[in-house]
């Protein structure tokens, strides 16, 4: 079973739109959690973190967390076509390590 | 703040030579650095985790004879790809944390091609 799942995507939307990438977790004992945006050929690029039950928001971004369902989302508002990356979320491994899960990731398309 | 760079952003080697990279926290003193490996359209696969002075954790599967880590100094680790062929042909990726934080922050990459 994969630790964290994202919809594979790939997510289109219009420049102006609101992009909603979603993200599940299966290790209840995993407290923080992060999206990551890579862009084509660079490295990942941390863009939100959030560690309680709510909403955390951060410009045009907002996250969302979920303990209970295990259910992470990253709200992208007035999507602009320089959003377009892969958005990759992740999830601590619960060890002193500090490993991360991370997920497959999520291909977002804003057009103009 | 929280910056990491690599060097060398790109390598190419000859099939059976070595080739180090390095990975350093340029404004911050990086409790553990991370190493990862990225094959083109796939996730991160982690490959490694080292603190300051200590030896490194490797995944499984990963050879640890293979890829050497050193971590020196609270803000320089390197890894050694030992006889590269080209299947080790990838995109290296280090990134570090600090503190009690899990947040890490990525270098740029290194793409390395073994011919």
């Amino acid at each position: 079973q994969k630790e964290v799942e994202q919809n594979s995507g790939p997510l289109s939307v219009p420049e102006g739109a609101i992009a909603s990438l979603n993200c599940t977790y299966s290790d209840r004992g995993s407290q923080s959690f992060f999206w990551y945006r890579q862009y084509s050929g660079k490295s990942p690029e941390l863009i939100m973190s959030i560690y309680s039950n709510g909403d955390k928001e951060d410009g045009r971004f907002t996250a969302q967390l979920n303990k209970a369902s295990q259910y992470v989302s990253l709200l992208i508002r007035d999507s602009q076509p320089s959003d377009s990356a892969t958005y990759l979320c992740a999830s601590d491994r619960g060890s002193t390590l500090g490993r991360l899960y991370f997920g497959r990731g999520t291909q977002l398309t804003v057009w103009p | 703040g929280a910056v990491v760079s690599q060097h060398p952003s790109w390598v190419i080697c000859k099939s059976g030579t070595s080739v180090k990279i390095e990975c350093r926290s340029l404004d911050f003193q990086a409790t553990t650095m991370f190493w990862y490996r990225q094959f083109p359209k796939q996730s991160l696969m982690l490959m490694a985790t080292s603190n300051e002075g200590s030896k490194a954790t490797y995944e499984q599967g990963v050879e640890k004879d293979k890829f050497l880590i050193n971590h020196a100094s609270l803000t320089l680790s390197t890894l050694t790809v030992t006889s590269a062929h080209p299947e080790d042909s990838s995109f290296y990726i280090c990134s570090a944390r600090t503190g009690s934080l899990y947040e890490q922050y990525f270098g740029p990459g290194t793409r390395l091609t073994v011919t």
